[in-house]
């Protein structure tokens, strides 16, 4: 059974730039959430994705956006790149919305915004 | 609204003591609660979650925590802690989102240092 695999492990992007975070869910999971946790903090829920389509969104702005594929992958996309935005995004898999168990996270992507 | 408070932001415990963190809910229903651990720089490992039954649950690595309904609260418990358990502890409750789902809503985190 593989876990959930994120890509890249390290980022460094210019404020203004645009990046995209990937992640591969663990085997048997078709739902994926993303969380941003900032230096020292708890991570804080950005959105969710089950059936190629959005499932609920935190308190974020419109510049992060996702997208889910067929085989359940996911990307996570931040636009117009703000320093406040540098930060561990981690990539969370389930079950389906109903089945709810709990969440499989990855280890994550460091974001930096100079 | 939903919130999870842990109110210590460092503990320090010799190696071989034992180990209780502290965690407090606010959430209208039975809520779903879950202990992360975090190393340095890694991503989140699941220690144990409550969903429903006895109210004493046991996760991985030795840790036990016990869910009070009439305290809010799901404290962690370790009789006796190693070294490699230093690392940053992180508790959360399940809310609801979106259709039939649910997003973790986590507490700030515990840093645990252990003495040797």
């Amino acid at each position: 059974e593989t876990g959930v695999t994120q890509s890249p492990t390290h980022l460094i992007k210019t404020r203004g730039q645009q990046v995209t975070l990937r992640c591969s869910s663990q085997s048997g999971h078709n739902t994926v959430s993303w969380y941003q946790q900032a230096l020292g903090q708890g991570p804080q829920f950005i959105f969710q994705y089950y059936r190629e389509e959005e499932n609920g969104r935190g308190n974020f702005p419109p510049r992060f956006s996702g997208l889910q594929f067929p085989n359940y992958s996911s990307e996570l996309n931040v636009n117009a790149l703000e320093l406040d935005d540098s930060a561990l995004y981690l990539c969370a898999s389930s079950l389906p919305p109903g089945q709810f168990y709990g969440y499989t996270f990855g280890s994550g992507t460091r974001l930096t915004v100079v | 609204a939903q919130s999870v408070t842990q109110p210590d932001i460092h503990i320090t415990v010799s190696e071989g003591a034992s180990l209780e963190l502290r965690c407090n809910y606010s959430y209208g229903a039975t809520p779903y609660l879950f202990w992360y651990v975090q190393s340095p720089g890694q991503g989140l490992q699941l220690l144990l979650k409550y969903f429903s039954g006895d109210t004493l649950v046991q996760g991985i690595k030795g840790f036990e925590a016990e869910f009070k309904r009439s305290q809010s609260s799901f404290n962690l418990r370790k009789p006796s802690v190693h070294w490699s358990d230093a690392a940053e502890y992180f508790c959360a409750v399940g809310a609801g989102v979106g259709d039939s789902s649910y997003k973790l809503i986590f507490g700030s985190g515990t840093r645990l240092l252990v003495r040797p």
